[in-house]
């Protein structure tokens, strides 16, 4: 079975430049996850989205970045400017429906700098 | 307060030994608990659901006391392949709190 897919791999550009970070969940999960890594902050869940409909997005840092999720099987996550300090490794991560006490399968992340 | 609190370690322990370490969370209302394993430069997975009763999986034994908010995992056997940071992960309605992360690193 396809696990969780996210594109790019990595992605490398200057500071000022549009970023979009694309996720396809497991076929049948209908709660998606975005997370951020990086070795100061550990993981921090950025935005959760439940039958394509954003429910928490608390954790987004600020007004540069936005996600959407206009059907079940993608996502993106988009920061415009981007800047040096938003270099992190991306996670997207989905769940099924059974419940909300299920674990999440996290897809393979993209590897952000901003130089 | 940090929500899930780990110790970071490093455990360096030689193959064949036993490790354990555990974890401790704020919210008592935390309705359930897993162990995920990254491995560097990868995803983390996921390693095993806690439950309250205890449960195994293999060489792995997890244990949960919701009395004094804190989650365990031991590794009997530890092979070189065990060697990873290990995620101590606590969830509330849909929300995962992850710890900081437990290193171990088995060597021959």
């Amino acid at each position: 079975d396809a696990g969780v897919i996210q594109s790019p791999r990595h992605e490398v550009t200057e500071m000022g430049q549009e970023v979009t970070l694309r996720c396809k969940p497991i076929s049948g999960h209908n709660s998606l996850f975005w997370y951020r890594q990086t070795m100061m902050r550990g993981l921090e869940l950025l935005i959760y989205f439940n039958n394509n409909v954003p429910i928490d997005d608390s954790g987004m840092p600020e007004d540069r970045f936005s996600a959407k999720m206009p059907n079940a099987s993608f996502s993106t996550l988009k920061i415009q400017p981007s800047e040096p300090r938003d270099s992190a490794v991306y996670f997207c991560a989905s769940s099924p429906p059974t419940g909300s006490n299920q674990p999440q399968h996290f897809g393979d992340g993209t590897r952000l700098s901003i130089l | 307060r940090k929500e899930v609190e780990q110790d970071p370690g490093p455990f360096n322990v030689p193959e064949g030994a036993t490790v354990a370490f555990n974890c401790t969370y704020s919210n008592s209302a935390s309705q359930s608990f897993f162990w995920y394993r990254q491995d560097c430069r990868k995803e983390p997975k996921l390693l095993m659901s806690v439950y309250s009763s205890g449960n195994e999986d293999g060489r792995f034994t997890a244990q949960l006391n919701r009395a004094s908010q804190y989650i365990s995992l031991l590794i009997r056997d530890s092979k070189l392949s065990d060697s990873a940071t290990y995620l101590c992960v606590v969830n509330y309605d849909y929300k995962l709190s992850f710890g900081a992360g437990t290193t171990v690193t088995v060597r021959a």
